[in-house]
C-alpha cells in the first residue's frame, strides 16, 4: 500500500479566497491525482499530476480553478481557488502504485473544505 | 470515456445474510476493476479488485465476479457483520493509461444487527 497525508484535514473559508491542499507520500511516485468528492457523492477525477509536466484535466476542470503542483515524486499541491459554496467538498489525492497489469490506486485521508 | 453505473444506490441487509452489488461499465478496453469500502468519515479504502485475465476472485467473505462479454461486475459479500456499513464504490480502467478511475455512484450498505 501507500502512507499518504493531506494538509489541511479541514477548513472553513469564506467565498473568493483561495485554499491549498498539500499531498504527501511516503515513497516516490509516477501518478498522482486529485479526486473531489461532493456531499454524498461518489468521487470525481479532477486531474492527474506528473512530476515535470503540466497536470492534465479532466471536462469540467480547468487549470485556472483548480491549478496542481509535482515539483517532485513525493509531493503535491492542488489549490482551489476563488472559492464558492459550490466548492465545498472532500479533495482527496490518491497515488499508483506497482508495475505493468498489478497497478493500483491508494487514497489519501482527503481534505474537507466548507465554502461560506 | 468510460461510463460506470452501480446498483442499487441503498442496500439493508440482516446480519449474516449475504449482499450483492452490481455495476455495469461502457469501454470494453477496461481491464481493471477495484472496489473500494468508505466508512464515514474516511477514505476510500480498497477491499479487492479483479483483472479481465480472470473471471472471479475471492477474500474470505468477499467476493467479485466479472462478465467481460455483458460488461458487468458485481461485489458480493457474504455473512454480512454490522462493520460491513459503509458506501461500497466499484470503478473502472485501462490499467495501462495512468490507471484513471472512473467510478460508479455508490452502494450504501446497512447491515442491521
Amino acid at each position: 500500500s501507500a502512507v499518504i497525508s493531506q494538509k489541511p484535514s479541514r477548513d472553513i473559508c469564506q467565498r473568493g479566497t483561495s485554499l491549498t491542499i498539500q499531498c504527501q507520500v511516503d515513497s516516490q511516485v509516477t501518478m498522482m491525482f486529485w479526486y473531489r468528492q461532493q456531499p454524498g457523492q461518489s468521487l470525481t477525477l479532477i486531474a492527474t499530476a506528473n512530476q515535470g509536466s503540466e497536470a492534465t484535466y479532466e471536462s469540467g476542470f480547468v487549470i485556472d480553478k483548480f491549478p496542481i503542483s509535482r515539483p517532485n515524486l513525493t509531493f503535491s499541491t492542488l489549490t482551489v481557488s476563488n472559492m464558492s459554496p459550490e466548492d465545498s467538498s472532500i479533495y482527496l489525492c490518491s497515488v499508483e502504485r506497482g508495475q505493468g497489469a498489478s497497478k493500483t490506486q491508494y487514497f489519501g485521508p482527503g481534505t474537507r473544505l466548507l465554502v461560506l | 470515456g468510460e461510463n460506470v453505473e452501480q446498483h442499487p444506490s441503498t442496500l439493508s441487509v440482516q446480519e449474516g445474510d449475504s449482499a450483492v452489488i452490481k455495476c455495469t461499465y461502457s469501454d470494453s478496453a477496461s481491464n481493471y476493476f477495484p472496489w473500494y469500502k468508505q466508512e464515514l468519515g474516511k477514505r476510500p479504502q480498497l477491499i479487492i479488485d479483479i483483472r479481465s485475465n480472470v473471471g472471479e476472485k475471492k477474500d474470505q467473505r468477499i467476493a467479485v465476479t466479472l462478465n467481460k462479454t455483458a460488461k458487468h461486475f458485481s461485489l458480493h459479500i457474504t455473512e454480512t457483520q454490522p462493520e460491513d456499513s459503509a458506501v461500497y464504490f466499484c470503478a473502472a480502467t485501462l490499467n495501462n493509461a495512468g490507471n484513471m478511475l472512473t467510478f460508479g455512484g455508490g452502494t450504501r450498505l446497512m447491515v442491521k444487527p
